[in-house]
């Protein structure tokens, strides 16, 4: 099946630092890519959706100047937390899809703002 | 937009026994739904999906099940196992174009307990 990956798996920084999450589709080209925020015990929440070459649509209440989010190319979605504080710290999960309906998850990044 | 319900929030079953279940979507425009399987710490892994104009699928001991007309469709696992213990989700999407395409919107989770 077709694989996503994401670096870092994990992070830890500093409040008020920014941190760049990496999503790459490895063998296929992502028409879509999606990135989602996942609380412990708690379902995925979509934070925004990303189309290359175009600007991504976020989500009712997700901040576009604090998750910047840049769709490169067709192999590439990059996820920048900004000025990043405690309740921030989540388990960010990148997914994209192709051609088909199937949607296909990045193990996900943890990060932890001190 | 789309809203997913999921219950339970919690199920514990015996070894062998059957495990279901169910979950309801508001939008009668999605058309695809997906069954996730996450355990901590890890990415949401398929398991089933089923798409609108079917009404079962099946798949050794996993099936879906979909009704379109009251909107709901369930997981029904079959001689569960101590590693079929993990979150289970479900998700509805929209396929028809636009700015809602792909956009994957997922029930609260159900936390599955096997005991052996």
């Amino acid at each position: 099946g077709a694989v996503v990956s994401q670096h870092p798996s994990w992070v830890i920084c500093k409040s008020g630092t920014s941190v760049k999450i990496e999503c790459r589709s490895l063998d296929f080209q992502a028409t879509t890519m999606f990135w989602y925020r996942q609380f412990p015990k708690q379902s995925l929440m979509l934070m925004a959706t990303s189309n290359e070459g175009s600007k991504a649509t976020y989500e009712q209440g997700v901040e576009k100047d604090k998750f910047l989010i840049n769709h490169a190319s067709l192999t590439l979605s990059t996820l920048t937390v900004t000025s990043a504080h405690p309740e921030d710290s989540s388990f960010y999960i990148c997914s994209a899809t192709g051609e088909g309906y199937e949607q296909y998850f990045g193990p996900g990044t943890r990060l932890t703002v001190t | 937009g789309e809203n997913v319900e999921q219950h339970p929030s919690t199920l514990s079953v015996q070894e062998g026994d059957s495990a279901v279940i169910k979950c309801t979507y508001s939008d009668s425009a999605s058309n695809y739904f997906p069954w996730y399987k996450q355990e901590l710490g890890k990415r949401p892994q398929l398991i089933i999906d089923i798409r609108s104009n079917v009404g079962e699928k099946k798949d050794q001991r996993i099936a879906v099940t979909l009704n379109k007309t009251a909107k709901h469709f369930s997981l029904h696992i079959t001689e569960t196992q101590p590693e079929d213990s993990a979150v289970y989700f479900c998700a509805a999407r929209i396929n028809a174009g636009g700015t809602s395409y792909g956009k994957l919107t997922f029930g609260q989770g159900t936390i599955l307990t096997v005991h052996p």
